[in-house]
């Protein structure tokens, strides 16, 4: 089955620095999404960066990229010149493509807080 | 599109009664998740539907707990009987084939 870790339970930066977060997952698939979805105090889960596992090229979104390392199982999110409404859970994220069958699973989440 | 609509907001049941949680996922997309959010346990995957079928329902705690999708518009989280330990926000979420997924505003569950 799939997993995937997030070793972080909380992290805190100071507003306009950068701050990585980290995630690992387990699966024998060779194909698969990973998505980094943000939960402010809202409760609304807003999707941040997606990357599909075919692609060597690190996802981009404005401040936010990634680095995926796929030997490594290891999927991690910078975020650049952090600002004071990322303060959030951070929750990394696992899809299988199987036909049929595309599991969705969430880390345990990293709570991100940002100091002004 | 409204996006995806979870039913109610809010639930605060005694323990024992019957709670029927309700989603109605983004019109054409095929993959209905069923999530439970708690502080100790993070966002735990109860169940998912491909196509109204149930793929994977491992997740479900015990047999207190049902879902239902009995159309491409509708899906329904049941526990039966309640007890204070299902306490926790409920999420909903839908997607395409492939796709991410998109998720409903929860609902938040307190069993006195």
């Amino acid at each position: 089955a799939q997993t995937v870790t997030q070793s972080q339970p909380e992290m805190s930066v100071q507003e306009a620095e950068t701050v990585t977060l980290s995630c690992t997952y387990d699966t024998s698939e060779s194909d698969y999404y990973l998505f980094w979805y943000k939960q402010p105090p809202s409760r609304q889960m807003i999707l941040v960066i997606r990357q599909e596992a075919y692609k060597q090229q690190n996802a981009t979104e404005n401040r936010f990229s990634v680095n995926f390392q796929k030997a490594a199982k290891s999927f991690s999110l910078k975020i650049s010149d952090s600002q004071l409404g990322d303060a959030a859970m951070y929750f990394c994220a696992y899809r299988s493509v199987n036909q049929g069958a595309q599991k969705l699973v969430f880390g345990q989440g990293t709570r991100l807080t940002i100091n002004p | 599109d409204a996006g995806v609509i979870q039913s109610p907001r809010h639930e605060v049941t005694e323990m024992g009664q019957e709670v029927t949680l309700r989603c109605k996922p983004i019109s054409g997309h095929d993959y209905l998740f069923w999530y439970r959010q708690t502080m100790m346990r993070g966002l735990e995957l109860l169940i998912y539907f491909n196509n109204n079928v149930p793929i994977d329902d491992s997740g479900m705690p015990e047999d207190r707990f049902s879902a239902k999708m009995p159309n491409a518009s509708f899906s329904t989280l049941k526990i039966q009987p309640s007890e204070p330990r299902d306490s926790a926000v409920y999420f909903c979420a839908s997607s395409s084939n492939r796709g991410q997924a998109f998720f409903g505003q929860g609902t938040r569950l307190t069993v006195v």
